[in-house]
């Protein structure tokens, strides 16, 4: 079975400043893959990026990067610079085998 | 298309009502995935296909709830005897690969259903 933990409930950073949310996982699988998505308050589902379990290097997408530390089981999510519109809600999520499981998510507000 | 297209956005239903809801997949995803989501926390897994067969319904209540995707038709998941509890936003989303890959999935933008 897989597993997913986002210890944060909410988290608050300053506007242009860096931020990291914390995400922790379990299973089973040899081979699995690793995601973040974006709920702002509208709620839509956004993908933001994805990290393979065999991927040697760390995920970067634009301001979003994925901290991925395989012997930890740990993948957080570091938004750099951050903007105003990065206020939303932020889901860590493991995939393998036939489904996607998330975590209960971290709510970031990011102020001006 | 390029976005997974869900209907209706909104749907009340009595206690006791049957609701049904309906996902049109983005063209050439072959794998369709339904998420309950309660109060904007976190998702629970229902069911995915593969084309139009059963991937994984491990998430699914199988006593009320039923889902289909078939050929040419909307994927749909259906709710018999709806309860309080079923009162949520149903997200469905496609993919072009099972679960673990560099595509993610891409999200329709819900059905809130309400049951009184």
């Amino acid at each position: 079975a897989q597993k997913i933990t986002q210890t944060q409930p909410g988290m608050f950073v300053q506007e242009k400043e860096a931020v990291t949310l914390d995400c922790t996982y379990d299973t089973s699988d040899p081979s699995y893959g690793l995601f973040w998505y974006k709920q702002p308050s509208s709620g839509e589902m956004i993908f933001l990026i994805y990290q393979g379990s065999y991927d040697q290097q760390n995920a970067t997408e634009g301001r979003y990067s994925l901290n991925f530390q395989k012997a930890r089981k740990s993948a957080n999510l570091v938004i750099s610079a951050s903007q105003l519109g990065d206020s939303a809600m932020y889901f860590c999520a493991i995939g393998g085998g036939f489904k996607t499981i998330f975590g209960a998510g971290t709510r970031l507000f990011v102020k001006a | 298309g390029e976005e997974v297209a869900q209907t209706p956005k909104h749907l009340v239903r009595g206690e006791g009502q049957k609701a049904k809801l309906y996902c049109a997949p983005i063209k050439g995803h072959s794998y369709v995935f339904w998420y309950q989501q309660v109060l904007k926390n976190e998702f629970k897994f229902l069911i995915s296909f593969q084309n139009e067969n059963v991937f994984d319904e491990t998430g699914m209540p199988k006593e009320r709830f039923s889902a289909k995707c078939l050929p040419n038709s909307p994927c749909s998941l259906e709710i018999q005897a709806t309860k309080l509890e079923d009162s949520a936003v149903y997200f469905c989303a496609s993919s072009q690969s099972r679960a673990a890959s560099n595509y993610g999935y891409t999200f329709g933008s819900g059905t809130r259903l309400t049951v009184v």
